[in-house]
């Protein structure tokens, strides 16, 4: 069974501080990874993509990869009270079938 | 991105009854996901709908239970039979990015409480 895990939280951050999310994999094929924000009540949207071992940056979003640790992460610079919400690891499955396997998510509250 | 309206936003069903779940899409797609996600519990994909075939169907998920159309390459219904209280979830479509974005997107979800 391919898995991705991650911690559930609640990870609590102070206003203004680096929120870090992890997430781990079992699928070593596994060259593409998602990170989605979902708010109590809404559907997942999409905050960062990456493919490539290293960090990948997009405003106060860093998302950093290591296939070979297999591991991957989200930073939050900067965080405001309107990022709380469960932040969702998704790996993209390998052998053709395109579809994305997610991790049971990380609740961040930033609290002011 | 593609955008994806999917309806309906919520219902209360019977034990016993059915309910279809539609999603059209703003673009054509090859591949169109369904996943559920049950109260505080992450994203499970019940089956892969690819246009003109039978859709794949995830462990633990069956065709009888959820039957899956695909008559084109912009719309898709999702079918919850014979519901009891356990498929109380929501329900979401996804499709993959246009070329050149690889990101995922999901339709606004379906609560589904069955009483």
């Amino acid at each position: 069974q391919k898995e991705v895990e991650q911690n559930s939280g609640p990870l609590s951050v102070p206003e203004g501080a680096i929120a870090s999310l992890n997430c781990t994999y079992s699928d070593r094929v596994s060259q593409s990874f998602f990170w989605y924000r979902q708010y109590s009540g809404k559907s997942p949207e999409l905050i960062m993509s990456i493919y490539s071992n290293g960090d990948k940056e997009d405003g106060r979003f860093t998302a950093q990869l290591n296939k070979a640790s297999q591991y991957v992460s989200l930073l939050i610079r900067d965080s405001q009270p309107s990022d709380s919400a469960t932040y969702l690891c998704a790996v993209k499955a390998s052998g053709g079938y395109n579809k994305l396997i997610f991790g049971a998510g990380t609740r961040l509250a930033v609290h002011p | 991105s593609a955008v994806i309206s999917q309806k309906p936003s919520r219902d209360i069903c019977q034990r016993g009854t059915s309910l279809t779940i539609q999603c059209q899409v703003d673009s054509q797609v090859t591949m169109m996901f369904w996943y559920r996600q049950q109260p505080g519990q992450s994203l499970t994909l019940i089956a892969t709908a690819n246009q003109g075939s039978e859709a794949t169907y995830e462990s633990g998920f069956v065709i009888d239970k959820f039957p899956i159309s695909r008559p084109n390459l912009t719309f898709s219904t999702l079918t919850v039979s014979n519901m009891s209280p356990e498929d109380s979830s929501i329900y979401l479509c996804s499709v993959q990015g246009d070329r050149g974005n690889y990101g995922y997107t999901f339709g606004s979800g379906t609560r589904l409480t069955v009483v």
